[in-house]
């Protein structure tokens, strides 16, 4: 099946800097997901991006899929404390989404 | 419009005891998928149904775990003789279609303690 790879695991941030986590599988992806899980909580639908080169943003947050279709990334400008989570990347067949590992990020004052 | 409920949202059960997992999807949703997610780990596909149908169930472990989405009321996650290994948040999705059509709506999950 599809696997994707998240990177990086784990980063801690000061509010007010940007943030990046990359989304990269070595075959061709029909389309990409992006969810945010908060502590505690479910994963939440953000976004889903099925062209290539696509770009989409909602406020702080742009999404980007790979002219190649093979990585994805998602920016957040100026982070808040409320951007705390883990943000999972996902790859879908009509049965089921295989997500990536995750990155989760810490925001401080 | 209610969102996709499960039930319980925490559960404790003994070694060897069985535990029944709820969720009933968002309205006018028909595909339902479950996912485990083990402390700080990422979500991995368990069964994906429709009413009354098992249409992938790869991520199953073979043996006391069985799914059920039933013509009439939720759908159900039974896990036989709990152990240790099994304690984790599960998490139901539901969708108007496929996976790759349109993104899930999540349940609040159930986190299952086995002691």
């Amino acid at each position: 099946g599809q696997q994707v790879m998240q990177i990086p695991q784990y980063q801690h941030v000061q509010e007010g800097e940007d943030f990046t986590t990359y989304c990269n599988s070595s075959t061709t992806l029909s389309n990409i997901q992006w969810y945010k899980q908060r502590p505690g909580g479910h994963p939440v639908f953000l976004i889903q991006l099925v062209k290539s080169g696509e770009v989409k943003k909602q406020k702080r947050l742009t999404f980007q899929f790979g002219e190649a279709k093979k990585n994805s990334s998602l920016h957040i400008t100026a982070t808040q404390t409320t951007d705390v989570g883990t943000y999972f990347c996902g790859t879908g067949t009509a049965s089921k989404l295989t997500f990536g590992t995750g990155t989760r990020l810490q925001v401080t004052l | 419009n209610a969102g996709v409920m499960q039930n319980p949202r925490h559960l404790v059960r003994r070694r060897g005891q069985e535990a029944r997992l709820r969720c009933s999807p968002m309205k006018g949703h028909s595909h339902v998928y479950w996912y485990r997610q083990l402390p700080e780990e990422g979500l991995k596909f368990m069964v994906y149904l429709q009413k009354e149908n098992i249409i992938d169930e790869s991520g199953m472990p073979k043996e006391r775990f069985s799914a059920e989405f039933p013509k009439e009321g939720p759908s159900i996650l039974r896990i036989q003789q709990v152990v240790r290994g099994d304690s984790a948040a599960y998490f139901c999705a539901s969708s108007p279609q496929g996976a790759d059509y349109y993104g899930y709506t999540f349940g609040s999950g159930t986190r299952l303690t086995v002691v």
